[in-house]
């Protein structure tokens, strides 16, 4: 069965690039049906929807990160990876990827990484 | 975009039945039939419990069911159980872009 696993930096300097990849195990992201998406949760906080990208590099972002934040898939790395630039305490986070099947798939996040902490501090 | 409205906290007794509201608008819940329901136990990853407003993924007991009227969709767990504590996030397709709740915590008494 499909798995996503992230992984990156737990900690970033403020000011900096906060980068993610998200690796795709039993399946393929060049899938047709399936959106990779990043979303995060403050600590003690809902969930928030970031963006997300289908594999031949068409991209959704979340209004309020659309200056900062890119999205994208290797199809070589069978991965997707997220970089939010000029990152402050306020994306101090816990990051999930997870897959959005749409079409005749569930229309919906129906598989999620273990997600990853990241804290941004100097 | 303003997170979907749910209220912060439901409760109630083992073998109880409870319903969670989310309330979107007209652009949002109230345009598409892709609310789906999520919950979450502390410290691990969301899970899909409800999808397509009404809809069940395989492995998720039927004492979860969804609907939806208008601009608000509802949760409802039938014969509360110990392990349903947990927090529960609703998600409308937006358009291009997805919107979650506001998120509920379910206490079993």
């Amino acid at each position: 069965q499909v798995q996503l696993q992230e992984s990156g930096p737990e900690l970033v300097k403020p000011s900096q690039t906060l980068s993610l990849n998200c690796t795709v195990s039993g399946g393929s992201v060049s899938s047709s049906n399936y959106y990779w998406s990043w979303i995060r949760q403050h600590p003690g906080k809902g969930l928030e929807w970031m963006g997300y990208s289908y594999y031949s590099g068409s991209t959704y972002y979340n209004s309020s990160l659309k200056s900062r934040i890119t999205i994208s898939v290797d199809t070589s790395m069978n991965q997707f990876s997220l970089r939010l630039s000029s990152v402050t305490a306020a994306d101090t986070a816990v990051y999930y990827c997870a897959r959005w099947a749409f079409g005749s798939g569930p229309n919906a996040f129906d598989i999620w990484g273990q997600g990853t902490m990241v804290t941004v501090s100097s | 975009q303003s997170a979907l409205t749910q209220p912060a906290s439901v409760s109630g007794s083992p073998g109880q039945s409870i319903t969670i509201s989310c309330t979107g608008t007209s652009s949002d819940v109230g345009s598409y039939n892709l609310v789906s329901w999520y919950q979450q136990h502390p410290g691990k990853a969301p899970k899909l419990m409800i999808y397509e407003v009404t809809k069940r993924p395989s492995g998720v007991s039927d004492r979860f069911s969804g609907s939806k009227s208008g601009n608000t969709a509802s949760l409802t767990i039938s014969g509360l159980h110990a392990e349903d504590e947990a927090d529960y996030y609703c998600c409308s397709y937006a358009g291009s872009s997805s919107l979650f709740g506001s998120g509920t915590k379910v206490t079993v008494l």
